[in-house]
């Protein structure tokens, strides 16, 4: 069965304190892996997709990266506004895909 | 309008009473989803729709049911619901199936 583990539950920085958020994963035939952003009360918004080993994605202060058995999402020097929860999922199996979501990382940046 | 828009945000019924949640994609995506979110849990997936038709139906209860009119909108028919199905429910768009999905805001529902 795929499954999906973020860790930790949930992170409290100081604004401009680096740190790695990570999502563990067991699946076969992995096809991709998403990073999502979600605000409370809102829906989630797409950040990145990481299709094989090796591959890294940046965005502003957040950089995805991904190897065969798990994830990374890196935020440097974080603002108060990077405060969210980011969910990771998997998306995997050719030819009976399923998209699997972890619980997701509640991220809080201290002024 | 913009992305994946959902309507009613926030909804509050009665256990025997028939709503419906509605959600309209601006994407050109042929591909659209209903997830529920409940706290401390992944999300689930509920209902997928490719091209208008139901790929997927994710033992969900008959108290739920979906409809697809055109590959632009999406609702989903709620009846004697319980006070368990108090949830999140995200509708989701693809331009391919499980790919990269753009959520809508979400329908906040209580169920009393």
């Amino acid at each position: 069965e795929d499954q999906v583990t973020q860790s930790p539950e949930a992170l409290r920085l100081q604004e401009g304190e680096s740190s790695s958020l990570n999502c563990s994963y067991t699946v076969s035939g992995l096809r991709g892996l998403f990073w999502y952003r979600q605000d409370p009360g809102k829906g989630p918004e797409f950040l990145f997709t990481l299709y094989s080993a090796g591959e890294e994605k940046e965005k502003e202060r957040l950089k995805a990266t991904l190897t065969k058995k798990e994830s990374f999402l890196h935020i440097t020097a974080p603002k108060p506004e990077d405060s969210a929860t980011y969910l990771c999922a998997v998306w995997a199996n050719f030819g009976n895909e399923k998209l699997t979501f972890g619980t997701g990382t509640r991220l809080t940046i201290i002024p | 309008e913009t992305g994946v828009t959902q309507t009613p945000r926030h909804l509050v019924m009665g256990m025997t009473n028939k709503k419906s949640l509605k959600c309209e994609q601006h994407l050109g995506h042929n591909a659209m989803y209903w997830y529920k979110q409940s706290a401390k849990k992944p999300l689930e997936l509920m209902f997928v729709y490719s091209l208008e038709e139901r790929v997927e139906n994710n033992s969900v209860p008959s108290r739920f049911s979906p409809e697809c009119p055109n590959s632009s909108h999406l609702f989903l028919h709620l009846h004697t619901l319980q006070p368990e199905d108090s949830a999140l429910y995200l509708c989701a768009s693809s331009q391919v199936r499980f790919g990269e999905l753009f959520f809508g805001e979400g329908s906040r529902l209580t169920v009393l």
